[in-house]
């Protein structure tokens, strides 16, 4: 059972404009969510990570917004770059374990 | 400092056969965790070594299996390979004195069963 669920699977943008990729989770033990991006070739690397105490974190281009009462989270890149061509992942763990459950990803393509 | 190393970047193998990935974490991290990446499952946790013990293991079969010495390093070994054992394989290293440490990457193993 995915216990993260995330979408779209694939995601093509136009260069300036915002990709948005949505995640969900079932189980509120988990506080501590972080975003991969993964290059082909590559292993994935961390892009931002958000707990549950605030609804919004920014990181220069990279936003996750947080909802606690829906449980869900999503990733906004504003103005897409070719460069962020990549697939992100999202993930949840639990306080009490150093275990991830990662969503099956989403494939972005940002067209000049 | 030197990131997550992983080797053999390839691995062929035979159905049956028995195989071994080695993991080199970041210097100063204790923690070690193997990932399984397949395109239709994504990242799939196989287990957690933190100072030589395992912490946490995932629902995968007991053919997959895995140690982490004094220094860190960890090892996986998968034995009586199947088809479906092939995936690309992923070391993470982290701090792990807390949990939900940010997990550090290698570039994986490619193993092919045939």
């Amino acid at each position: 059972q995915q216990q993260v669920k995330q979408s779209p699977q694939s995601l093509i943008v136009q260069k300036g404009g915002i990709s948005i990729i949505n995640c969900a989770y079932e189980n509120t033990a988990f506080d501590y969510f972080p975003w991969y991006q993964q290059f082909p070739g590559k292993g994935p690397a961390l892009l931002i990570a958000i707990r549950p105490d605030v609804s919004e974190k920014k990181e220069g281009r990279f936003t996750i917004s947080f909802n606690k009462s829906a449980k869900q989270f999503s990733l906004h890149i504003m103005d897409s770059q070719p460069g962020d061509s990549a697939t992100y992942f999202c993930a949840a763990s639990r306080y009490t374990g150093n275990q991830f459950y990662f969503g099956t990803g989403t494939s972005l393509t940002v067209i000049p | 400092k030197a990131g997550v190393t992983q080797t053999p970047r390839y691995l062929i193998k035979t159905r049956g056969q028995q195989v071994t990935l080695s993991c080199s974490p970041i210097s100063g991290h204790r923690s070690v965790s193997w990932y399984q990446q397949t395109p239709g499952q994504g990242l799939q946790f196989l287990f957690e070594y933190f100072s030589e013990t395992q912490r946490n293991k995932g629902n995968f079969p007991g053919r997959f299996s895995g140690r982490q010495f004094s220094n860190s390093r960890s090892e996986m070994n998968v034995s009586t390979l199947e088809l479906g054992d092939s995936a690309l394989y992923l070391c993470a290293s982290s701090l792990g004195e807390r949990y939900n440490s940010p997990l550090h990457f290698g570039n994986g193993t490619r193993l092919t069963v045939t």
